[in-house]
């Protein structure tokens, strides 16, 4: 069984469209995040979501609107998406929050024509 | 936040044994180093976590001097299927501060 999983795996798709990538763990963590991965392989945080509620919420533009129905899901709304959006994005899902050990799906590469 | 340092890449042989140096002067007493791999189109995947002296797992050993201003990930025996980038981070084990990954370190192994 897959424990951070991630859909879709591909999403090429127009400047301007709204998006949504879904992200579910069946580990029993409280606490989940999402990456940013550039083309220069940075992987940077841009939200942890401990049991439903936002811990951290880096400097990411108001069109990416996170969202956790319960604490085994969290999506990720992208808004009016750019040609910057073009990376990769990662979930991931932690015991509880800090320096625990992470699991990381397999990410999903966003790709705007 | 600690920062990180460690080389851009490596190169090695099979069967070799790979050391990894990670540089965290700035470490907080809290803090914990943790290592992590990353295979390309996958995920980072858990390696190996620390707090002082010496951790051993079944794959890799982490070492840390007295000091913990560095750390040491040991690869014994490294295969093909090895190279990835490694990522050292340094942060608390709890709280809910956030992790940065640096550039790693990226580890060729060579027939």
């Amino acid at each position: 069984d897959t424990a951070v999983s991630q859909t879709p795996k591909y999403l090429v798709t127009q400047m301007g469209n709204d998006k949504s990538i879904k992200c579910e763990q069946n580990l029993g963590h409280d606490t989940m995040y999402w990456y940013k991965q550039d083309s220069k392989k940075f992987l940077k945080i841009m939200f942890s979501y401990n049991n439903k509620e936002l811990i951290i919420n880096e400097t990411v533009p108001n069109r990416f609107s996170p969202k956790s129905p319960d604490k085994a899901h969290l999506n990720l709304h992208i808004n009016s998406l750019e040609l910057g959006d073009s990376a990769v994005y990662f979930c991931a899902s932690s015991p509880t929050g800090g320096n625990q050990p992470q699991h990381f799906g397999d990410g999903t590469r966003l790709s705007i024509l | 936040l600690a920062k990180t340092t460690q080389p851009i890449s490596m190169d090695s042989y099979e069967g070799q044994e790979v050391n990894i140096t990670c540089s965290h002067n700035n470490i907080a007493t809290n803090d914990y180093i943790t290592w992590y791999q990353q295979f390309p189109s996958q995920g980072p995947r858990f390696i190996i976590q620390g707090y002082k002296t010496k951790v051993t797992n079944e794959v890799a050993s982490l070492f840390i001097p007295a000091d913990r201003k560095s750390s040491t990930l040991s690869l014994p025996r490294v295969s093909l299927s090895d190279t990835a980038v490694y990522y050292c981070l340094v942060g608390e084990a709890g709280g809910y501060n956030k992790l940065i990954f640096g550039a790693g370190t990226r580890l060729a192994v060579h027939p």
